[in-house]
């Protein structure tokens, strides 16, 4: 079983360009989840599709972010314009779908580290 | 909200000893889950153990286990007979098991050196 893949593993841009991160997740995982982790912080959460729709995106920074996953496969996060303040490491995860009182794992793509000069 | 807190950036241990990652959290929840993840250099993050909140057992996971102290929201990480490939950062998380909300929250980490 293949596992999540993000795409670029790398990108390195000008302020005020405009930067699309690609992951696709582990086959058959409706639950997908993005997070981002700044250089000697904490990683985290930005939101979390369940198929298509998004169920949770209280992490997203602003506006300047757009998330999408069509047709419910693999997603897209687009910054733009992109600021000093967006570097970083952006990781993608994935999941089963949850019961309501039961666990399934999350599993973490390598990331791909933003730099935005 | 939920925060954690790893209070250790980096530790080191000798092969074949062992070491005791430190973790903290805050929530109010009564029932919940926590994780230590690995991140070897270079390499995705992979799930070490997990605990459940409403188990007393602590959780193993062969040369894994955790001390887990709910009334003092710690969550330690013991690693055994530490071994070169055990190098990477290590990740505390917590995730609320109701509530809708998926999300894992992560400490800073801690990058363990595995001397040889």
């Amino acid at each position: 079983e293949a596992g999540v893949t993000q795409f670029p593993s790398h990108s390195v841009i000008e302020k005020g360009q405009t930067v699309t991160l690609r992951c696709d997740p582990i086959s058959g995982h409706d639950n997908l989840y993005w997070y981002r982790r700044v250089m000697g912080k904490e990683i985290k959460f930005l939101l979390h599709f369940v198929k298509e729709s998004k169920q949770d995106e209280s992490g997203m920074p602003n506006n300047r972010f757009l998330a999408e996953r069509t047709g419910g496969t693999y997603s897209t996060l687009k910054v733009q314009p992109a600021e000093l303040e967006d570097s970083g490491v952006y990781f993608c995860a994935s999941s089963r779908t949850s019961g309501s009182f039961s666990y399934n794992e999350q599993f973490f793509g390598p990331g791909t580290r933003l730099t935005v000069l | 909200a939920q925060t954690v807190t790893q209070s250790q950036p980096e530790m080191s241990v000798q092969e074949a000893e062992t070491v005791t990652l430190s973790c903290t959290y805050d929530t109010s929840e009564s029932d919940y889950y926590l994780f230590w993840y690995k991140q070897p250099p270079s390499r995705q993050m992979i799930l070490v153990i997990r605990q459940e909140a409403y188990k007393q057992q602590n959780a193993t996971e062969n040369r894994f286990s955790v001390n887990f102290q709910k009334a003092a929201k710690s969550f330690s990480l013991k690693i055994s007979d530490s071994q070169l490939g055990d190098a990477a950062m290590y990740f505390c998380a917590y995730r609320a098991t109701q509530g809708g909300s998926e999300k894992l929250v992560f400490g800073k980490g801690t990058k363990l050196t595995v001397n040889p």
